[in-house]
């Protein structure tokens, strides 16, 4: 079992619509929780973070955490085209472990 | 500011030469990171600094040194490259303190091919 596990997609959404990224994890003693962008052939930029159980919101980014379920969320409201790329779920205990990406492609 | 900066951006090196990826930071961040990303695997952490004078292996540092330099600089050496090294390598780095606790930041990737 991968430390971090994200479906790799591609999830297609049309504009406009709510894109829904997910992630679990394995540490239960994991403490940190993000989300990067990736376009193709750049490196990853940090969306959001997010510490404590709950809803985080950013503009149209909400962060979704559940420590019992070791399950973190990404919501994309409005999506874009511009949204188009990669999604990095990110966790960290000791060090940070990454999941492999989920490719989101939102169609105009 | 140039954040975090990496050279060479593109290297095509024979099997058993060796070479060093330089990085740079200059957000005076005290945690720096080396990863690999290959298709269908994510990043992957080679090594890390915890802070200048400390390094500490990470998820998968076999063939692969580094050298904390100073607290800006933190290069990642191949000693004899292998094809199985081809990848995209990543420096980043981050703050263990303050309201951007762990957030790391990247450069821009080195693009490395093993022949």
């Amino acid at each position: 079992q991968k430390e971090v596990e994200q479906n790799s997609g591609p999830l297609s959404v049309p504009e406009g619509a709510i894109a829904s990224l997910n992630c679990t994890y394995s540490d239960r003693g994991s403490q940190s929780f993000f989300w990067y962008r990736q376009y193709s052939g750049k490196s990853p930029e940090l969306i959001m973070s997010i510490y404590s159980n709950g809803d985080k919101e950013d503009g149209r980014f909400t962060a979704q955490l559940n420590k019992a379920s070791q399950y973190v969320s990404l919501l994309i409201r409005d999506s874009q085209p511009s949204d188009s790329a990669t999604y990095l779920c990110a966790v960290r205990n000791n060090d940070m472990r990454f999941g492999a990406g989920t490719r989101l492609t939102v169609k105009p | 500011n140039a954040g975090v900066t990496q050279t060479p951006k593109f290297q095509v090196l024979k099997t058993g030469q060796s070479m060093t990826l330089q990085c740079a930071q200059d957000m005076n961040h005290n945690s720096m990171y080396w990863y690999r990303q290959d298709p269908g695997m994510g990043l992957r952490l080679i090594y890390y600094s915890a802070s200048e004078g400390t390094t500490d292996k990470g998820e998968v540092p076999n063939g692969y040194n580094v050298s904390r330099l100073n607290k800006r600089e933190f290069s990642l050496r191949l000693e004899s490259a292998a094809p199985s090294q081809t990848s995209v390598y990543f420096c980043a780095s981050s703050d263990r303190a303050g309201v951007d606790i762990d957030t790391q930041y990247f450069g821009p990737g080195t693009r490395l091919t093993v022949l």
